[in-house]
């Protein structure tokens, strides 16, 4: 069975950093790229940044580059969100989303984590 | 990027009746466009993909249609169930980016 399970939300102050994981597991990890979605409290999704299978092509929203860095560890079957100079924009449930085909960079997103908090605030 | 508009925003409809939803992107996408529901609380769940794929284990109750600009998403007869926030998304070119969604309730 495939999953995926967030973890490392949690308050910050406006500035601070976060580093969010995903931990996959039930699927062949290495070859599929993988994304971060992001949900503000009573809004739409918004998709925040992307990583190919060989972290070969890495991709942001204009909302978060510069100040965001994805990574993955295809040993550890784990996706990575580092998120520094935080906003309080930036204040979402952060999902993690696979694409649907192998080796593909793009495509439909056909699983999805559970989504961890991430509140910026003072 | 590509703006995706989806319509209408939100809806109310009694049990039985058809659904229509429809999302128009700003420059043509081919059939690069997807379709997911989201139930309050939970993560989006892919339900049809490339326009009119459905996605396994789907019921059939919900179909998608289109090409180009404009795309419609059906669900033939609303069940208690389908209650959710539907978004569609393209994928044809960086950002893939989402409509606003809309929210179907039951009348």
């Amino acid at each position: 069975e495939v999953q995926l399970v967030e973890s490392g939300g949690g308050l910050v102050k406006p500035g601070g950093s976060l580093r969010l994981s995903c931990a996959a597991s039930g699927f062949t990890f290495s070859s599929y790229s993988m994304n971060w979605v992001r949900q503000a409290p009573g809004k739409g999704l918004e998709w925040v940044s992307s990583i190919s299978s060989s972290s070969s092509y890495i991709y942001y929203a204009d909302s978060v580059k510069g100040r965001f860095t994805i990574s993955r560890d295809n040993a550890k079957n784990s996706l990575y969100l580092q998120m520094n100079s935080l906003r309080a924009e930036d204040t979402a449930v952060y999902y993690c989303a696979r694409v649907y085909w192998v080796y593909d960079s793009s495509g439909p997103f056909d699983y999805w984590g559970q989504g961890t908090l991430v509140t910026v605030s003072s | 990027d590509i703006q995706m508009t989806q319509s209408p925003s939100s809806l109310s409809a009694s049990v039985g009746d058809r659904v229509t939803i429809t999302c128009q992107a700003s420059q043509d996408i081919s059939n690069y466009l997807n379709w997911y529901q989201q139930k309050p609380g939970k993560a989006p769940k892919l339900l049809i993909y490339d326009a009119s794929n459905l996605e396994t284990g789907v019921p059939s109750r919900f179909s998608g249609s289109g090409s180009g600009t404009d795309f419609t998403f059906t669900i033939s007869s609303l069940q208690p169930e389908d209650i959710a926030t539907y978004y569609c998304q393209q994928y044809d070119n960086l950002p893939p980016d989402f409509g606003g969604g809309t929210k179907v309730e039951i009348k």
